[in-house]
């Protein structure tokens, strides 16, 4: 089944360390790849995509992704973590017609 | 700048009760979404329409209906309200997709549909 994994529920960094948010997904088909932001009680919020060409993806906010074909994966780093960047993160994976988000990770940031 | 906007905000319903979910966007969007949300499970696609005049079933439709209105807007109805559909449910919009591939989506800020 064509799935999205995001390893760890909840991440914990301090202010000014390096956020390593982690995606992988299956598919047979090259696809395109999202992340996104929820703050609380708010939608969903575009950070990045990647849908051809440079692999290294850079987004709002200081967030960028590189997308590894050749290790399904998709993660989200940021070099150095601020306050207001608490809040939950989705990666999303379009396959034909669809549409698949991982169950999320929070993000806690610690002063 | 509305963008993508659901009504109510909130609900709470008795089983067996019906309900419509409303959802319109003013960005010109071809393509648009319902998705609910429960804790550790992500969003999950109910319905989409690609385009005015079609309709799709996504990853968990059962329960759920829904109608293309018109470009702007697409609704989502619980005819008989269970209280496994107790979720937050997510409106969302996106150009028309590429070669089958759903673009980037835009959210509106969701129902939190309690049924009791």
């Amino acid at each position: 089944a064509q799935s999205v994994t995001q390893l760890g529920s909840h991440v914990s960094v301090s202010e000014g360390a390096l956020v390593l948010l982690r995606c992988n997904y299956s598919s047979s088909v090259p696809p395109y790849l999202f992340w996104y932001v929820q703050y609380p009680n708010q939608g969903l919020q575009l950070l990045l995509k990647y849908t051809t060409g440079a692999t290294l993806v850079k987004g709002i906010n200081g967030f960028e992704a590189e997308f590894k074909k050749s290790e399904t994966s998709f993660h989200l780093t940021k070099p150095s973590a601020h306050m207001s960047d608490a809040a939950e993160y989705f990666c999303a994976v379009t396959y034909p017609n669809d549409m698949r988000f991982g169950a999320g990770t929070r993000l806690t940031v610690k002063p | 700048n509305a963008g993508v906007t659901q009504t109510p905000k909130f609900q709470v319903l008795k089983t067996g009760q019906s309900m419509t979910l409303q959802c319109a966007q003013d960005m010109n969007h071809n393509s648009m979404y319902w998705y609910r949300q429960d804790p550790g499970m992500g969003l999950r696609l109910i319905y989409y329409s690609a385009s005015e005049g079609t309709t799709d079933k996504g990853e968990v439709p059962n329960g759920y209906n829904v109608s293309r209105l018109n470009k702007r807007e697409f609704s989502l109805r619980l005819e008989s309200a269970a209280p496994s559909q107790t979720s937050v449910y997510f409106c969302a919009s996106s150009e028309k997709p590429t070669d089958r591939y759903p673009g980037p989506q835009h959210f509106g800020d969701g129902t939190r549909l309690s049924i009791l």
